[in-house]
């Protein structure tokens, strides 16, 4: 079984550059969540998709992050333009909602550096 | 405001030996709580978890104790391995689909 897809797995960029992070969830998993980990706030959510549609983007920091889930095996997180502090590994996670209580699955991440 | 409250950075144990790790919350409302394990360069992996109508639960070497009216939960893995060298964090959950996680404890099991 493939787990959960994340590309790329490392990103440097440049400040004001456009990033785009892509996220393919576990086949069958209908919610899909984008943390981000920093030393200093540990790992927090962004923004999570239920059946596609965005639920909740209280996390997202400011307008220059925008999340898209198109169809349910693709997701992308989208940081224009960006700025050295987003320098940080983005994971993407899934789980099948069914009830109330779920297992999230997480990819390996994606290392940014903005310069 | 932190409601999931890991305050041991990291700890260093023997082989062989117990690690107890420990995790505090603040929010009456999370009623499912989750120990996680990351390894550098790779994403968190579920190791267990426990609902709040338990006070524990065991997976072969590790077991998960909650206790509600402290708010605490703690991990123990008996016996401990090098392999368990890993960041260890914590989420709870309350309701909804949002985990929130506390900000991890870093184990080293020494040969």
């Amino acid at each position: 079984d493939a787990g959960v897809i994340q590309s790329p797995r490392h990103e440097v960029t440049e400040m004001g550059q456009e990033v785009t992070l892509r996220c393919k969830p576990i086949s069958g998993h209908n919610s899909l969540f984008w943390y981000r980990q920093t030393m200093m706030r540990g790992l927090e959510l962004l923004i999570y998709f239920n059946n596609n549609v965005p639920i909740d983007d209280s996390g997202m920091p400011e307008d220059r992050f925008s999340a898209k889930m198109p169809n349910a095996s693709f997701s992308t997180l989208k940081i224009q333009p960006s700025e050295p502090r987003d320098s940080a590994v983005y994971f993407c996670a899934s789980s099948l909602v069914g009830g109330i209580q779920e297992t999230q699955y997480f990819g390996p991440g994606t290392r940014l550096l903005v310069l | 405001d932190q409601q999931v409250k890991q305050n041991s950075p990291s700890l260093s144990v023997q082989e062989g030996r117990i690690s107890i790790l420990n995790c505090d919350y603040t929010n009456s409302m999370f009623d499912y709580f989750l120990w996680y394990k990351k390894y550098p360069a790779e994403g968190p992996t579920f190791l267990i978890s426990i609902s709040s109508i338990k006070d524990k639960n065991e997976d072969g070497r590790f077991t998960v104790f909650l206790n509600k009216s402290a708010k605490h939960l703690s991990l123990h893995i008996v016996p401990s391995q090098p392999g368990d060298s890993a960041v260890y964090f914590c989420a709870a959950n309350g309701g909804s689909e949002k985990l929130v996680f506390g900000k991890g404890t870093k184990l080293t099991v020494n040969p």
